[in-house]
């Protein structure tokens, strides 16, 4: 089984540009989410997908955004780009919903991850 | 609000040697789930064990053992005769019950192994 897939493994962008990112989760999982590592804040939680809705948003400016098809695949978007945007951005993707009040949670399985560079 | 602290940032030993990684958490939820991962150079985390917070039971796989305990808030990790190829940043996570898939991460530790 393929594991979590993430196109382009680098990118080199200017500011004020905009990229998007995309990720082929593993076959059957319906959850993607992504997360923003860098070595001053270290990883940190943008947002999941689930069944084409954004299930859960993390602490970042609207600038990025993302959306996911009806394949699962899904893709993350970042507008205006600054200098602080520099990082690795990592998806991971799991196999089931998390229904309310269950204890049931999902490993997440990571991709080798897009590393993005803003000069 | 959730925090994830793994105080120590890089640590080195001799290969064979054991070695213990920490991580203390904080969340006011009564029922949440704890992870370890390990992310080598190429930058895949890839994942090593998941325990939920009803099961205080310590786990040993192979040469990796875990120790949780809800009265110090803390779930360490225990490499056992250690070996090179341990050598990766290790990051212990937190997540909810009831948060969808966001992941809390600490900052990881860095280990290398000398052989």
């Amino acid at each position: 089984k393929a594991g979590v897939t993430q196109t382009p493994r680098y990118l080199i962008k200017t500011r004020g540009q905009q990229v998007t990112l995309s990720c082929s989760p593993i076959s059957g999982h319906r959850s993607v989410s992504w997360y923003q590592q860098t070595p001053g804040q270290g990883l940190q939680f943008l947002f999941e997908y689930f069944s084409e809705t954004q299930r859960n948003k993390g602490n970042f400016p609207g600038r990025f955004s993302g959306r996911q098809f009806s394949n699962s695949r899904s893709e993350m978007n970042v507008s205006t780009l600054e200098l602080g945007d520099s990082a690795l951005y990592l998806c991971a993707s799991s196999h089931n919903a998390l229904a309310g009040g269950t204890l049931a949670k999902n490993i997440q399985y990571f991709g080798a991850g897009t590393r993005l560079s803003v000069l | 609000a959730q925090k994830v602290t793994q105080a120590q940032t890089e640590i080195s030993v001799v290969e064979k040697e054991d070695v213990t990684l920490d991580c203390v958490y904080e969340t006011r939820d009564t029922t949440y789930y704890l992870f370890w991962y390990k992310q080598p150079p190429s930058g895949e985390l890839v994942f090593l064990i998941r325990r939920n917070s009803f099961d205080e039971q310590n786990e040993i796989s192979g040469r990796y053992s875990w120790n949780f305990q809800k009265s110090t808030s803390s779930f360490n990790f225990t490499i056992t005769a250690s070996q090179v190829v341990d050598s990766a940043v290790y990051f212990c996570a937190l997540s909810l019950t009831n948060t969808g898939n966001q992941f809390y991460f600490g900052t990881g530790t860095s280990l290398t192994v000398i052989p």
